[in-house]
């Protein structure tokens, strides 16, 4: 199936500090999603993304749909330490309607 | 709250015994999905419903059988499972399959270790 590369695999920093992510396919996708999991629960939808180029926020989040179509980025601005946890990317190819997800980033904020 | 739950939200259980997992959705969404997450791997799907037909199963094991009896409730049904079976297990929901309105809004999950 789909493989989706997701990097850092893990990040540590300093509270105030922003942060940037990204997810990249083999193929082309229509439909870029960024989660957040907390320990022991479910992801949490933060961002949906459908056009490429297209630049969305959150809150301090925001994310990015790449002109290429294979990629896509999250950033958060000032990081609080509420915002520690594992980030998932998924993503949407042309065909079919299954979603393929990311191994995730880990977040560390440091207070 | 996603809108979507879970229960139980653990379960331990052996290799001989029959046990069920069971998933609501409150947000009047009509696929559903059962997901399989284990450390270090992206998250695998295993089944998808779509308005109570299954229209996905990923290659899963028969000792996996899920049921979707209406749009509202999904059940995975687990018998002689392996230790290797161990994982979180996710529901999701999305109001449609394809095209917009298809993100999907997960569940807590269920911590599944199998002895």
């Amino acid at each position: 199936g789909q493989q989706l590369n997701q990097s850092p695999q893990s990040m540590f920093i300093q509270e105030g500090e922003d942060v940037s992510m990204n997810c990249t396919s083999s193929s082309i996708f229509n439909t870029w999603l960024w989660y957040k999991q907390d320990p022991g629960e479910g992801p949490v939808l933060l961002i949906a993304l459908y056009k490429a180029g297209e630049l969305t926020s959150n809150g301090r989040l925001t994310a990015q749909f790449g002109i290429t179509r294979k990629d896509s980025f999250l950033n958060i601005s000032a990081s609080i330490p509420s915002d520690v946890g594992i980030y998932f990317c998924a993503g949407r190819p042309n065909t079919g309607n299954q979603f393929y997800f990311g191994t995730g980033t880990s977040l560390t904020v440091i207070p | 709250e996603t809108g979507v739950t879970q229960t139980p939200r653990h379960l331990v259980m052996g290799m001989t015994n029959k046990k069920s997992l069971k998933c609501e959705q409150h947000l009047g969404h009509n696929a559903m999905y059962w997901y399989k997450q284990s450390a270090k791997k992206p998250l695998e799907l295993m089944f998808v419903y779509n308005f109570k037909e299954q229209t996905e199963n990923n290659s899963v094991p028969s000792r996996f059988s899920p049921e979707c009896p209406n749009s509202s409730h999904l059940f995975l049904h687990l018998h002689t499972l392996q230790p290797e079976d161990s994982a979180l297990y996710l529901c999701a929901s999305s109001q449609l399959l394809g095209g917009g309105g298809n993100e999907q809004f997960f569940g807590p999950g269920t911590r599944l270790t199998v002895l």
